[in-house]
């Protein structure tokens, strides 16, 4: 099946610890993106890459991370310097350009206490 | 800077009858639209999109949308709702070649038996 994977679907943490959040696709898209949801507030742009090896801050980038190593695989990191990291997380992928529109994964859900 | 605009924040509608989520868009240019569901603690998925070709569009579970550039809008309709179809809609905007998507801010149906 092709398609966008995230694990764990949830992960539970405690405050001050980095975590880090798995996003795999075998669309064989160039693109990809993380995006946070919290109630009320629609989906936010953390980071995004365009090609392997590079990446772009989006809307609230500060306290988190990313890392493009290869085509598949755009992990994210919620660091300790997130000072509100409780949320539901999404990863998306896309080809160029994105007018073709994003394909989501089933997302992660962090709680952190 | 295009922007996405969705005029009902909730819409309730009895199980058989048509369902109407309202979706204005502002762009300088051409845009690529799209509509996405959330079903709760799901990622998103895509039901239709418009990239200038026809103006009238199908999408999955007898979904279907009209891009009116005259009114700069972008209506996603069903004629006869079912219960499943309760969730969060979200209308998405992308200006060419952008990799960065507008959201707007979803509406949420609620399916009456």
């Amino acid at each position: 099946d092709g398609g966008i994977t995230q694990s764990p679907k949830y992960l539970f943490r405690k405050e001050g610890q980095n975590v880090t959040l798995s996003c795999e696709q075998n669309l064989n898209h160039d693109a990809m993106y993380w995006y946070r949801q919290d109630p009320g507030q629609g989906l936010r742009l953390i980071y995004y890459s365009q090609i392997v090896n590079d990446f772009q801050k989006g809307d609230i980038a500060e306290g988190y991370s990313v890392s493009r190593e290869k085509k598949e695989s755009f992990p994210l990191t919620v660091t300790s310097a997130q000072k509100n990291p409780t949320a539901f997380y999404l990863c998306a992928s896309s080809g160029v350009g994105a007018h073709g529109g994003q394909y989501f994964g089933p997302g992660t859900r962090l709680t952190v206490t | 800077a295009q922007s996405v605009t969705q005029l009902d924040s909730h819409v309730s509608v009895s199980e058989g009858t048509p369902v109407l989520l309202r979706c204005n868009y502002s762009s300088s240019y051409s845009p690529s639209l799209f509509w996405y569901v959330q079903h709760p603690n799901k990622g998103l998925q895509l039901l239709l999109k418009y990239t200038s070709a026809a103006t009238l569009v199908k999408g999955i579970n007898g979904f279907e949308a009209e891009f009116k550039k005259s009114e700069t809008s972008f209506h996603l309709t069903k004629p006869s709702a079912h219960m499943s179809d309760a969730a969060e809609y979200f209308c998405v905007g992308n200006a060419d070649n952008d990799y960065k998507l507008s959201f707007g801010a979803g509406t949420t149906v609620t399916v009456r038996a």
